[in-house]
C-alpha cells in the first residue's frame, strides 16, 4: 500500500533563504509525482509534475527532483519570499489512477 | 479552455439535510475523481467515475454518500443526512484518459460546513 510522507510538517524561514521540502513514498512503482501549493481555505495549485521517466522539473524559482529507486522527491525553493507562504503537498500516482497525497509541509516565510 | 469547475464553493448545511456538490470537468475530459480533505488531514480519494459509470468507489463511505456522472451535465457528489463529521473540503479532478502519465486537474473545491 502506497504511503506518502512529508517532512518537515512545518517550516518557518526568513525571507531570501533557499529551502528544501521533502517527500518520500513507500512504493517506487509510480507513474508520476506532483507538487501542489494550497493556500489557507483555498484550492490546489499545481506547481510541478514529474513523470516517472524524468529526474527533475523546473519552473521559475522552483525545482523538483525525483529519485524513484529511493522513493524520494524534493522541492527546492530558491530565494524564498513571504508570498511563498502556504502548505505544499506532494502527491504520487501509482499503479492505479488515484493520487496518494502526503499531509503537507506548512511553510511560513518571514519578511 | 476553462479549468475544472466546482459549485458551490461554500455550502452550509444543518445536520440531517442533504448536500449536493457539482463538478464540471475540463472540456474533453471524461474521467472524474472526487477527493475529500478533512480538517488537518491530507486529501483522500473517494470515487472515480467515467460517463454514466462508477469505476471505483472504494474510498467512499458505505452509507449516505453517492456519486454520479451522467451522460449530460456535471458530476454530482451527494451526501444524505449530513453529520458534523462530513465537514470538509471536497475536491474534484478530471483527466482526458485514465492513462498513467495523464495528470489530474483539480478544481477549487467545495467547502462543506455542517452546523
Amino acid at each position: 500500500k502506497q504511503e506518502v510522507t512529508q517532512i518537515p510538517a512545518a517550516l518557518s524561514v526568513p525571507e531570501g533563504e533557499n529551502l528544501v521540502l521533502n517527500c518520500s513514498f513507500t512504493d517506487s512503482a509510480i507513474y508520476n509525482l506532483q507538487w501542489f501549493r494550497q493556500d489557507p481555505g483555498k484550492g490546489l495549485t499545481s506547481l510541478l509534475l514529474i513523470q516517472s521517466s524524468q529526474r527533475e522539473q523546473t519552473s521559475g524559482r522552483l525545482n523538483a527532483s525525483l529519485d524513484k529507486s529511493s522513493g524520494r522527491s524534493t522541492l527546492y525553493i530558491a530565494a524564498s519570499q513571504p508570498g511563498d507562504s502556504a502548505t505544499y503537498l506532494c502527491a504520487v500516482r501509482g499503479g492505479t489512477y488515484k493520487y496518494i497525497f502526503g499531509t503537507g509541509t506548512r511553510l511560513k516565510v518571514l519578511a | 479552455n476553462a479549468g475544472v469547475m466546482q459549485n458551490p464553493r461554500h455550502l452550509v448545511r444543518r445536520r440531517g439535510q442533504e448536500a449536493r456538490l457539482r463538478c464540471s470537468p475540463m472540456k474533453g475530459h471524461s474521467h472524474v475523481y472526487w477527493y475529500r480533505q478533512l480538517p488537518e488531514e491530507g486529501l483522500k480519494f473517494m470515487v472515480y467515475l467515467q460517463k454514466e459509470n462508477i469505476i471505483d468507489e472504494s474510498g467512499m463511505p458505505k452509507e449516505r454518500f453517492s456519486a454520479e456522472f451522467p451522460k449530460e451535465g456535471p458530476s454530482i457528489l451527494r451526501i444524505q443526512q449530513v453529520v458534523r463529521g462530513d465537514s470538509a473540503a471536497y475536491f474534484c479532478a478530471s483527466s482526458p484518459t485514465s492513462g498513467g502519465e495523464d495528470t489530474q486537474y483539480f478544481g477549487p473545491g467545495t467547502r462543506l460546513t455542517v452546523l
